[in-house]
């Protein structure tokens, strides 16, 4: 079955403390791994698109990587207003649906 | 400026109402979404739309209806056949499957949503 976990649901930093948010898949066939932010009460905002194995995408604090089975988010020394609910999803294939993670809330304190 | 509209942004039924939700988005992109989003839980498609006066399912479309009568605008009906309609509903749209310089790995870009609530 096709799928998207995302690990761990819930991660609490303290301001510039890096680490790594997690996205594994199962699918046949990737044809695209999506990152989107989403603030409480907002629509997810488009953050990074990855479409092949070693591929890596940077904008400001967030640097996105994918392997063949799994894709990080990468958070350099975040600053509160990072404090989001981050989604992945993956698109097979031959369909035009996207699969999406649970996400995974960060919560950066100052 | 460019971007996709949802109204209202809170709304409430009642036991046996239709509700509609308006989505309209001036990007001029072919393709639209609906997706119901519940806490812990990823999003998931109601209906989508690759062109007007065309919709497929998704994979919860029981009790939900749309239609696309305008490339702008895809409006969706949560009718009273939907047991739990309170969710947060979330529109989306993007350049249709297979076109533009990101052929199949086109973006979906979202709405603010709309947040129902049965009473």
């Amino acid at each position: 079955e096709d799928q998207v976990t995302q690990s761990p649901e819930a991660l609490r930093l303290q301001e510039g403390e890096s680490s790594s948010l997690n996205c594994s898949y199962t699918v046949s066939g990737l044809r695209g791994l999506f990152w989107y932010r989403q603030d409480p009460g907002k629509g997810p905002e488009f953050l990074f698109t990855l479409y092949s194995a070693g591929e890596e995408k940077e904008k400001e604090r967030l640097k996105a990587t994918l392997t063949k089975k799994e894709s990080f988010l990468h958070i350099t020394a975040p600053k509160p207003e990072d404090s989001a609910t981050y989604l992945c999803a993956a698109r097979m294939d031959s369909n035009y649906q996207l699969i999406w993670g649970a996400g995974t809330k960060l919560i950066i304190k100052p | 400026d460019g971007g996709i509209t949802q109204s209202p942004k809170y709304l409430f039924r009642k036991e046996g109402q239709n509700v509609t939700l308006s989505c309209e988005q001036n990007l001029n992109h072919d393709a639209m979404y609906w997706y119901r989003q519940d806490p812990g839980q990823g999003l998931r498609l109601i209906y989508y739309s690759q062109i007007v006066n065309d919709f497929q399912k998704g994979d919860i479309a029981e009790g939900y209806s749309v239609s696309r009568e305008k490339k702008e605008s895809f409006p969706l009906t949560v009718t009273s056949a939907q047991k739990n309609p309170t969710a947060f509903y979330l529109c989306a749209s993007s350049i249709r499957f297979g076109q533009g310089a990101g052929g199949a790995y086109n973006e979906q870009f979202f709405g603010p949503g709309t947040r129902l609530t049965v009473l």
